[in-house]
């Protein structure tokens, strides 16, 4: 099984619709981040969370909100999807040491707002 | 605000040959990592650079940081196609908050031609 395991892998939704992306890990790490990445932008903080109560808004957060509902999972929210959300993004997780590790990414979901 | 910038953001080259990329960031930080993106796939992660003067290599690839001159190089030694695929540094920084979050560089795409 993955490390971190984002769900679902593809989707496509209407503009307008409420979207939830899942991630949850098994690394026991207690840092985890939403990214979105866009062709020729690399990839941009959404929301990270240190631990379960703690979350921080990222450079887009603008029409995303979060939920840390245990140490190892971790959802965005779309609350009224945009087809400029649609994207790929990514959830990774990190520790406090983050020495050896760095940071592990998901396998990715994307995402069409139509 | 931690900027990440990559130079180039596309390289086409021929098998067999050498060449170095660039990686700037614009404030103080001492750990760098290096991920490689295949197309339509998750970050995989290269190398993590921990201290200013840090030289690590993998295979064909050879990475080091200099915190002094925020500057980071990733080297290639003989190209391979295998070897074709989207790099991307990130730095991390530190939020106005004081929590650290990583930073991408938009990506390069690297082409390895027969």
């Amino acid at each position: 099984d993955a490390d971190v395991t984002q769900t679902p892998r593809n989707r496509i939704t209407k503009t307008g619709k409420r979207i939830m992306l899942e991630c949850s890990q098994t690394k026991g790490h207690d840092r985890m981040y939403w990214y979105r990445q866009d062709p020729g932008l690399g990839l941009r903080l959404i929301y990270y969370s240190f631990d379960v109560k703690d979350i921080n808004k990222g450079e887009i957060s603008d029409g995303y909100s979060v939920s840390r509902q245990a140490q190892a999972k971790f959802s965005l929210s779309l609350e009224s999807a945009i087809p400029n959300q649609t994207a790929l993004y990514f959830c990774a997780t990190s520790d406090r040491s983050r020495d050896l590790s760095g940071y592990t990414f998901g396998s990715g979901t994307r995402l069409t707002v139509v | 605000e931690l900027k990440v910038e990559q130079n180039p953001l596309f390289l086409s080259m021929q098998e067999g040959k050498n060449y170095t990329i660039y990686c700037n960031y614009s404030t103080t930080s001492d750990r760098l990592y290096w991920y490689r993106q295949d197309p339509g796939k998750s970050l995989e992660s290269l190398f993590v650079l921990l201290s200013n003067g840090a030289v690590k290599q993998e295979g064909r690839l050879m990475a080091s940081l200099d915190t002094k001159a925020r500057l980071s190089t990733l080297h290639i030694t003989a190209a391979v196609h295998d070897l074709s695929a989207t790099y991307f540094c990130a730095v991390e920084g530190r939020s106005q908050g004081g929590s650290e979050k990583l930073v991408f560089g938009k990506g390069m795409k690297l082409t390895v031609n027969p």
